[in-house]
């Protein structure tokens, strides 16, 4: 048990639907990633929230946006979806270049 | 681009056998961590070893690491069926960025 906790976790929609995805980090954690993870493949970052500011990002286009609340939890926005977005999401959360700790991941289908 | 690149990209063993999984890089690191995956569920963290370190232990685990030769392995020793799953090695650079993962290795523990 991690303590850093995913929703949902799984997900039907639409290709040209938006999604949110949530993620709660663990206690004492300041920074969230998230990771998109294609079957069979390994997880390909997105980008990195850091006290609430967004601070690195992987190479992924605008429709894939996110918010970091005071709490330290996180969201993962996914605007006009695409079938090439069916994935496995990750969600980790760390304190400074520790120790990344994962979420049990969202599985989105988009038909 | 990936940095971590794992090998072999599956490995079938019988139990009770070691397991070696290796793992190369590209830049200069901060730390590498190895993580295991279940199914498509979330990754759990195995180990971290720091660049100054050169060997770690964890249970029936061991890990070494080669800054020179930007390497590492992963050492499963007496392995059970349990162990079967994907494992993972991510590197992390010195400015506590995000992770970069490799496309991992299928382990297989036949009983």
């Amino acid at each position: 048990e991690t303590g850093v906790t995913q929703s949902p976790t799984h997900l039907i929609k639409t290709r040209g639907q938006q999604v949110t995805l949530r993620c709660s980090s663990q206690s004492g954690h300041n920074t969230v990633s998230w990771y998109q993870q294609a079957l069979g493949q390994g997880p390909q970052f997105i980008f990195q929230y850091y006290r609430e500011e967004e601070n690195g990002r992987g190479n992924f286009p605008p429709r894939f946006s996110g918010l970091q609340f005071p709490n330290y939890s996180s969201e993962l926005n996914v605007n006009a979806l695409e079938l090439d977005d069916s994935a496995l999401y990750l969600c980790a959360s760390s304190s400074g270049g520790g120790t990344a700790f994962f979420g049990q991941g969202t599985r989105l289908t988009v038909v | 681009s990936q940095q971590g690149e794992e090998d072999p990209q599956a490995l079938s063993i019988q139990e009770g056998e070691n397991a070696t999984m290796n793992c190369s890089y590209k830049t200069s690191i901060n730390n590498l961590q190895w993580y295991r995956q279940n199914s498509g569920r979330g990754l759990v963290h195995l180990i971290l070893i720091r660049s100054n370190e050169r060997e770690k232990h964890s249970g029936r685990l061991r890990v070494t690491l080669d800054t020179s030769k930007k390497s590492s392995s992963l050492l499963i020793t007496a392995s059970r069926a349990a162990d079967t799953a994907s494992y993972f090695c991510a590197t992390r650079g010195n400015y506590g960025q995000n992770f970069v993962f490799g496309p991992g290795t299928r382990l297989s523990v036949l009983p």
